[in-house]
């Protein structure tokens, strides 16, 4: 059974720093893609950065280039989002997303970790 | 951007009714349209690829239809267990894959 779950989440003053990280389990990790997808309070979702399989191609939206760092650990089979100056409306569930069938479809998702950035 | 647009907002449907959903692009995404089911408190839950594709272990009660700009998510008699927020995502515009801002599907 393929299994994702995040940690990490907290909260966190404006400009400050976190570090999400997601386990997976069930499935060969070092073979997929990897997204993180947010949503913040009541809102609809937000693909936020996406990694290949060996690290080789690292793509991030316009609103956390910059300032956000995607990374894997294939031997710990974990994906990693390092989050810096962070602002009020970073505030949002971050959700880990295995790619499936094709770039950008996401087959199965954690329960998310929810980050707030205030004061 | 492509830019996902839902309607309705909300669709208030008794049980045992059909619900029709639909979604529309601002530029063609071929076929890559994806619909996800997100109930509350829980991760979304992939539906639909390929615009008509049902993920495993979807009901046959779901289906979807539509290319190029228009997309339709149709589930033919409601469960209990459908009441939920519905969402379109493009996978076509790579990367930059964006989400329609969701459809609650609600108890009439």
């Amino acid at each position: 059974e393929v299994q994702l779950v995040e940690s990490g989440g907290g909260l966190v003053k404006p400009g400050g720093s976190l570090r999400l990280s997601c386990a997976a389990s069930g499935f060969t990790f070092s073979s997929y893609s990897m997204n993180w997808v947010r949503q913040a309070p009541g809102k609809g979702l937000e693909w936020v950065s996406s990694i290949s399989s060996s690290s080789s191609y690292i793509y991030y939206a316009d609103s956390v280039k910059g300032r956000f760092t995607i990374s894997r650990d294939n031997a710990k089979n974990s994906l990693y989002l390092q989050m810096n100056s962070l602002r009020a409306e970073d505030t949002a569930v971050y959700y880990c997303a295995r790619v499936g069938a094709a770039a950008g479809l996401f087959d199965y998702w954690g329960q998310g970790t929810l980050v707030t950035v205030s004061s | 951007e492509i830019v996902m647009t839902q309607s309705p907002a909300t669709l208030s449907v008794s049980p045992g009714e059909r619900a029709t959903l639909s979604c529309r692009a601002s530029q063609s995404v071929s076929s890559n349209l994806a619909w996800y089911q997100q109930k509350p408190g829980q991760a979304p839950r992939l539906l639909i690829y390929g615009a008509s594709t049902r993920a495993t272990g979807i009901p046959a009660r779901f289906s979807g239809s539509g290319s190029g700009t228009e997309f339709t998510l149709t589930i033919s008699s409601l469960q209990s267990e459908d009441f939920a927020v519905y969402y379109c995502q493009q996978y076509n515009n790579w990367p930059r894959w964006t989400f329609g801002q969701g459809t609650k599907v609600e108890i009439k």
